[in-house]
């Protein structure tokens, strides 16, 4: 199976910017969709196609992907925005979505 | 707005059934070139996804669970079901109903998510 590979946690402080990375063999090759959980909710995608935003997402979360590494940048970071970020592909090769372990992002 | 509701047994004893089923409001379940999907987390883990299902009845399994899901769609009702089989405690999980784009496949509507724990 393919896996995506994120730091568990990832500490920012208010305003400054956040980039939570989701590593992958050739993931720059596969479209990489975001997602955003707090605790005791579901997941809300934030990111989807590498670098598109659903309606109703901000427009400081944005994306990146190229080479064995893509990127969620989230700037001007709001307490708000503390919460589990999990990344999440398509394998081909097994036919089946993949997650990121998932990484819980801290606004100091 | 598209909303998704997820019912049934919140316990379920070791080696049964788990029978979940996803309530969709908000537009026909058959609009749109659509899945729909079932993905589970255990407490303090990540997601994994389960299987889905498109509204011809055509399904797609996790291969680590194939050998005991089933998904079913009722087009009629507006629902797509869930049924995992000889369960054990691993099986313990918030389980998810979600709406499935595709291709590229990506979740856009979420379910609440229902917890199902395992236990004698």
């Amino acid at each position: 199976s393919y896996v995506l590979t994120q730091p568990p946690s990832v500490s920012v402080a208010p305003g400054q910017t956040a980039r939570i990375t989701c590593g992958g063999n050739n993931i720059g090759s596969k479209s990489v969709h975001w997602y955003q959980q707090k605790p005791g909710q579901a997941p809300v995608l934030v990111v989807y196609d590498d670098s598109d935003r659903p309606s109703g997402i901000p427009e400081r979360f944005s994306g990146s992907n190229s080479g064995n590494t893509a990127t969620l940048t989230i700037s001007r970071v709001e307490a708000g925005d503390e919460a589990d970020y999990y990344c999440q592909v398509w394998d081909s090769s097994s036919d089946h979505p993949e997650f990121g372990g998932g990484t819980k992002l801290t606004v100091l | 707005q598209v909303q998704l509701q997820e019912s049934g047994p919140g316990l379920v004893k070791p080696s049964q059934t788990l029978s979940l089923t996803c309530t969709v409001s908000g537009g026909s379940i058959s609009s749109g070139s659509y899945y729909w999907s079932w993905i589970r987390q255990p407490a303090g883990k990540g997601l994994e996804w389960i299987g889905r299902i498109y509204t011809s009845g055509s399904t797609n399994y996790n291969p680590s669970l194939k050998s005991r899901v089933t998904i079913s769609v009722d087009t009629s009702k507006n629902q797509f079901s869930l049924k995992l089989s000889s369960v054990t405690a691993a099986d313990t999980a918030v389980y998810y109903c979600a709406r499935t784009v595709a291709p590229p496949v990506y979740f856009d509507y979420w379910g609440q998510g229902t917890l199902v724990t395992v236990s004698s």
